[in-house]
């Protein structure tokens, strides 16, 4: 079946240090991949999607590029904010059947000024 | 503003007790899906909507009950079948339904606490 899997956090890093929170997928044909965000207390807000293959989404310093081949969407920014500390989805959008999201574990980031 | 409301924000419960939780849209979205949310854990699909009056299992059903009667609500029922019923809740909505590269919109949650 489809999965999702995201490295483990927390991650832990500096202000202006640079981001990489790793995202790998299992899927029967091709998917749409997202990265939804979620700060404390609250519901999720997306971040960035890709579509298709070699596809990069990006938003707010945040960017991830859609490798097929590789089966990977990994997130990275080049210099976080203490304001990026939240919980950050990778997930799916299975194309074989409804819209139904299939997510990762979700992985904490802390920053310290 | 446009958006999807999630009430209460903190429900109590004693076991044995029903208890539904209230999601509003007005977004026009035809879909609707309720998720729940454990520590440590993604998010888990319990039912999803695609139009009005039509609702389908999603992958932890059992022991929670949802309607449709309107296009702008979904309520989601927690039944006392439901074993281990404190988590978060989330809500969403997206238009049109059945593309999958379409973005789903989340609602602020509802964290349910079993006493």
């Amino acid at each position: 079946g489809n999965s999702v899997t995201q490295m483990e956090g927390p991650v832990t890093l500096s202000e202006e240090a640079f981001l990489t929170i790793n995202c790998t997928y299992t899927a029967t044909g091709y998917p749409s991949l997202f990265w939804y965000v979620q700060y404390p207390g609250e519901g999720l807000q997306l971040l960035l999607k890709a579509t298709k293959a070699d596809d990069k989404g990006s938003n707010k310093g945040f960017e991830a590029t859609y490798r097929k081949e590789t089966t990977s969407f990994h997130l990275e920014k080049g210099s976080v904010q203490v304001s990026d500390s939240a919980v950050y989805f990778c997930a799916l959008s299975d194309p074989t059947g409804f819209q139904k999201l299939v997510f990762g574990t979700g992985t904490r980031l802390l920053v310290s000024p | 503003d446009g958006g999807i409301t999630q009430s209460p924000k903190y429900l109590f419960r004693k076991e044995g007790q029903n208890v539904t939780l209230s999601c509003e849209q007005n977004l026009n979205h035809d879909a609707m899906y309720w998720y729940r949310q454990d520590p440590g854990q993604g998010l888990r699909l319990i039912y999803y909507s695609q139009i009005v009056n039509d609702f389908q299992k999603g992958d932890i059903a059992e022991g929670y009950s949802v309607s449709r009667e309107k296009k702008e609500s979904f309520p989601l029922t927690v039944t006392s079948a439901q074993k281990n019923p404190t988590a978060f809740y989330l809500c969403a909505s997206s238009s049109p339904s059945g593309r999958a590269y379409n973005e789903q919109f989340f609602g602020p949650g509802t964290r349910l606490t079993v006493l």
